[in-house]
């Protein structure tokens, strides 16, 4: 069965800092998603990542896939109030996502 | 191009009650998943539907079950309700052989 982690579950950081969010996963697949989620809202695609080495980036916001590893990383430059929200990665296997737990992301002023 | 649409927004029942949640796909698309989203989790797969025919079938009790129909949209229909069905049911559209799914805004249900 695949599984999906994700850390930090909850990241407190203040705007203009960098950080990572990590996504590991327990099997192999090269199809992997990041989605934002406004409290209350649904899922709003982010980023759509296909091989192994894949790097893109969307204005403060990249990410990066290496299948080898099983592991995604979603990196933060700057942060800003705006992208206050809930992160959520997931794995496509057996024609279905597998999502993580979520990374709660709340950007202090 | 019209995005994913879901009905009704919010609702609310009693336990041992019966749900028929809505969903149109986006316009052109062919496969439609459902997923519960319990309260601060990720959301779970419940299943995909492709050509009117159930798809993968994630671990939820038979009293969840789907229908798609030829336009394509979708029904979730949920028996015996319990409380821990309460959740947000996102309905996701894509195409068969693309890989992207498009997320509607989801249905808000309350189990009393």
């Amino acid at each position: 069965e695949l599984k999906v982690e994700q850390n930090p579950l909850f990241l407190s950081m203040q705007e203009g800092k960098n950080y990572t969010i990590y996504c590991n996963y327990s099997t192999t697949s090269d199809r992997l998603y990041w989605y934002r989620q406004d409290p209350g809202k649904s899922l709003e695609s982010l980023f759509v990542l296909l091989s192994n080495g894949a790097v893109k980036q969307e204005g403060r916001l990249m990410a990066s896939l290496d299948t080898k590893a099983r592991l995604s990383t979603l990196h933060i430059t700057a942060a800003v109030h705006d992208l206050s929200a809930t992160y959520f990665c997931a794995v496509e296997g057996n024609e279905k996502l597998t999502f993580g737990t979520g990374t709660r992301l709340t950007i202090i002023p | 191009e019209t995005g994913v649409t879901q009905s009704p927004t919010h609702l609310i029942k009693t336990r041992g009650q019966q749900v028929t949640l809505r969903c149109s796909s986006q316009s052109g698309h062919n496969t439609v998943s459902w997923y519960q989203q319990a309260l601060g989790q990720g959301p779970q797969f419940i299943f995909q539907y492709y050509r009117e025919e159930e798809n993968g079938r994630g671990n939820f009790p038979p009293r969840f079950s789907g229908l798609q129909f030829p336009n394509y949209s979708s029904e979730l229909n949920v028996n015996a309700l319990e409380l821990d069905d309460s959740a947000l049911y996102l309905c996701a559209s894509s195409l068969w052989d693309r890989v992207e799914q498009f997320f509607g805004p989801g249905t808000r249900l309350t189990v009393l």
